[in-house]
């Protein structure tokens, strides 16, 4: 079936740059992205969404970047702090298929380490 | 506050034995999910509900039990055919569009 994949599996950066994490989707109908943070042990949160009628979106500190044309997504974390350390992944939602609800398909995660 | 709480945090499960994992919101989100997530991997779909007394199997349903009485209760029965159970287990709700898609904390379950 049809999957969200991440073009690294790790990221490293120094505190205080800007972090670049990106995604690959390939379901063209998919209309609505978000992109999720996971610290070790617990439950995914929300970082911020975007709809496929946008082609950017920018939330404190956090900016996501939507190409549909070649169905990248990308979120940029600006001034990378420590507590920035997590698993990072993207979810997109498509359709399903008649009568069934429709479904968020999640990445693996990108796992960004910020250097002191 | 409005959340999804989860519990156990944490559960030990001995063999053969049928273990349930409480999943509850108050978001009034009427979607409510069950995930599985092993070491390194993504996010695996077991259970999905739309609506009370209305359920949906996921991509590995196999070994797993919901049941959806209350639209804020979606509560998953690990049972004894489920040959590998040891995983971090994500519940999440949201509405039917899947807008708010909001996770609960986990619950991780080792079988000993």
């Amino acid at each position: 079936g049809e999957s969200v994949g991440l073009h690294l599996p790790t990221l490293s950066v120094q505190e205080g740059d800007n972090s670049i994490i990106n995604c690959a989707y390939s379901n063209s109908a998919s209309d609505y992205f978000i992109w999720y943070k996971q610290e070790s042990g617990k439950g995914p949160q929300f970082i911020i969404d975007i709809r496929s009628n946008m082609d950017k979106r920018q939330g404190q500190r956090v900016t996501v970047l939507l190409n549909k044309t070649v169905k990248h997504l990308s979120l940029q974390i600006a001034a990378t702090q420590p507590g920035d350390s997590a698993v990072y992944f993207c979810a997109e939602n498509k359709g399903g298929t008649s009568g069934s609800a429709r479904q968020l398909t999640f990445g693996s995660g990108t796992q960004l380490t910020v250097l002191p | 506050d409005g959340g999804i709480t989860q519990s156990p945090k944490y559960l030990f499960r001995k063999e053969g034995q049928n273990v349930t994992l409480s999943c509850e919101q108050n978001l009034n989100h009427d979607a409510m999910y069950w995930y599985r997530q092993d070491p390194g991997q993504g996010l695996r779909l077991i259970y999905y509900s739309q609506i009370v007394n209305d359920f949906q199997k996921g991509d590995i349903a196999e070994g797993y039990s919901v049941s959806r009485e209350k639209k804020e209760s979606f509560p998953l029965t690990v049972t004894s055919a489920q040959k590998n159970p040891t995983a971090f287990y994500l519940c999440a709700s949201s509405t039917v569009g899947n807008y708010g898609f909001t996770f609960g904390s986990g619950t991780r379950l080792t079988v000993v």
